[in-house]
């Protein structure tokens, strides 16, 4: 069974302050997803890393896919009110049956503070 | 634009009940998935349509549960005499394309709670 652990669970900082979320599998993945749901609301795409070691930059987010595909980070900059919300990473991969299928993490949830 | 829609937003059902969920995915979308979310938790998969196939349903907790997708665009979750361990947000999302990755959009959910 694929797992992916995200850390922190929870995690309540001041507006400004820098933070970094970390998902971690012991699986390999082909691709790799973060999102940001609010209550109420579905999880709304952050970005796609496809391959290992990429990063991508979303004005203050930084995404980093792990050297062997494996592991991924969210890094925010200056933090916001905004920002706050339930993170969550997802990692893709083809099935037996053919078909390609994302597992979810277990969620970091931020509070920004103003 | 038209994102996915889903109802109803909320349910209570008792017990044994047998309800239905309904998902309107992105017109023209390909792909639906059906995701099971616990309070505070990363969504579960429960099942994918490509068109009206229903390819993986390898996430259904149970045979209570069932999905279709009879003419390739609208989607029903069904649950049949639902248990409380049923009460959770099921969340719908619809993709253009078939195969990964693919960006998924997701619906508002429905919050089922069973009394």
């Amino acid at each position: 069974t694929q797992l992916l652990e995200q850390s922190p669970q929870f995690l309540s900082i001041q507006e400004g302050e820098n933070l970094t979320v970390y998902c971690n599998s012991s699986s390999v993945f082909s691709s790799l997803q973060w999102y940001r749901q609010e209550p109420g609301e579905g999880p709304v795409l952050l970005v796609t890393v496809v391959t290992g070691g990429e990063v991508k930059k979303l004005k203050r987010l930084t995404f980093q896919f792990g050297d062997a595909r494996k592991d991924s980070s969210l890094h925010i900059t200056a933090a916001q009110p905004g920002d706050t919300g339930l993170y969550l990473c997802a990692g893709g991969s083809s099935t037996t049956s053919g078909t390609y299928k994302y597992i979810f993490g277990t969620g970091t949830r931020l509070k920004v503070l103003a | 634009g038209a994102g996915v829609s889903q109802s109803p937003r909320y349910k209570v059902a008792k017990r044994g009940q047998d309800v239905a969920l309904r998902c309107d995915p992105i017109s023209g979308h390909v792909s639906l998935f059906w995701y099971q979310q616990a309070l505070g938790q990363g969504p579960e998969f429960l099942t994918y349509f490509q068109n009206e196939a229903q390819l993986d349903k390898s996430g259904l907790p149970s045979d209570r549960f069932f999905a279709e997708r009879p003419e390739g665009s609208v989607s029903t979750l069904k649950i049949q005499r639902t248990q409380q361990e049923d009460s959770a947000v099921y969340l719908c999302a619809s993709s253009a394309i078939a195969g990964g990755p693919y960006e998924q959009y997701f619906g508002p959910g429905t919050r089922l709670t069973v009394t």
